[in-house]
């Protein structure tokens, strides 16, 4: 079965530190692992996405680091803020084997980020 | 321009009744992924619609699970006999074409779907 597991499930960290979220993976057909952001009564939107054939993606504040040997990647914060609170999820996509591609998400991090 | 829309937004039902919840796409999106969110699991996916191609059942739970889409835009999905492990928030998710691994995915606000 695909699964993308993802940690830590909850974390607070201070405003002005770093915010670090692992997702590991098992199935090696993944090609594109987007993270997704998420606010309370709103649906997921998209933060930032990587392909593995790069071990490093920044935009602005969040980079993705992935490891391709090692079936792992993570999401990290540069000086999180109040307003990065939220939950965030990380996705591997991959072909379904029923004609479509599917976002596989992990479990979601809450994330709170404290004056 | 209007993202995707869901309705109802909350949905509270009495165990072993039908419930009817709708998508709006993003217009000109061809392809619709409905998703269940339930506490502590994720975005667990249960079907999906491109064009005018069978959709994807791969994710129904059960056959109590079906979902329609007319005319290539808006999409029903149909929850009957529910029960009290159908609690959760319905997303639905559009793209503007698909299958292609890079769309990106816009979901919408999600119905909470609470059964007593």
């Amino acid at each position: 079965q695909q699964q993308v597991k993802q940690s830590p499930q909850s974390l607070i960290v201070q405003k002005g530190g770093i915010s670090i979220i692992n997702c590991a993976y098992e199935n090696t057909a993944f090609d594109y692992f987007p993270w997704y952001q998420q606010f309370p009564g709103k649906g997921p939107a998209l933060l930032i996405a990587i392909r593995p054939d790069v071990s490093e993606k920044k935009e602005g504040r969040f980079t993705i680091s992935f490891n391709k040997s090692a079936k792992q990647f993570s999401l990290h914060i540069m000086d999180s803020q109040p307003g990065d609170s939220a939950t965030y999820f990380c996705a591997a996509s991959g072909y379904s084997g029923a004609g479509s591609y599917q976002l596989t998400f992990g479990k979601g991090t809450k994330l709170s980020v404290i004056p | 321009g209007a993202g995707v829309s869901q309705s109802p937004s909350n949905k509270v039902t009495e165990k072993g009744k039908d419930v009817e919840l709708r998508c709006d796409p993003i217009s000109g999106h061809t392809a619709l992924y409905w998703y269940r969110q339930s506490l502590g699991q994720g975005l667990e996916f249960l079907i999906y619609f491109q064009g005018n191609s069978a959709p994807d059942k791969s994710g129904l739970p059960s056959d109590r699970f079906s979902a329609e889409r007319t005319g290539g835009s808006v999409s029903t999905l149909t929850i009957q006999r529910t029960q009290q492990e159908d609690s959760a928030v319905y997303l639905c998710a559009s793209s503007p074409q698909g299958p292609n691994i890079m769309n990106e995915q816009f979901f919408g606000p999600g119905t909470r779907l609470t059964v007593l």
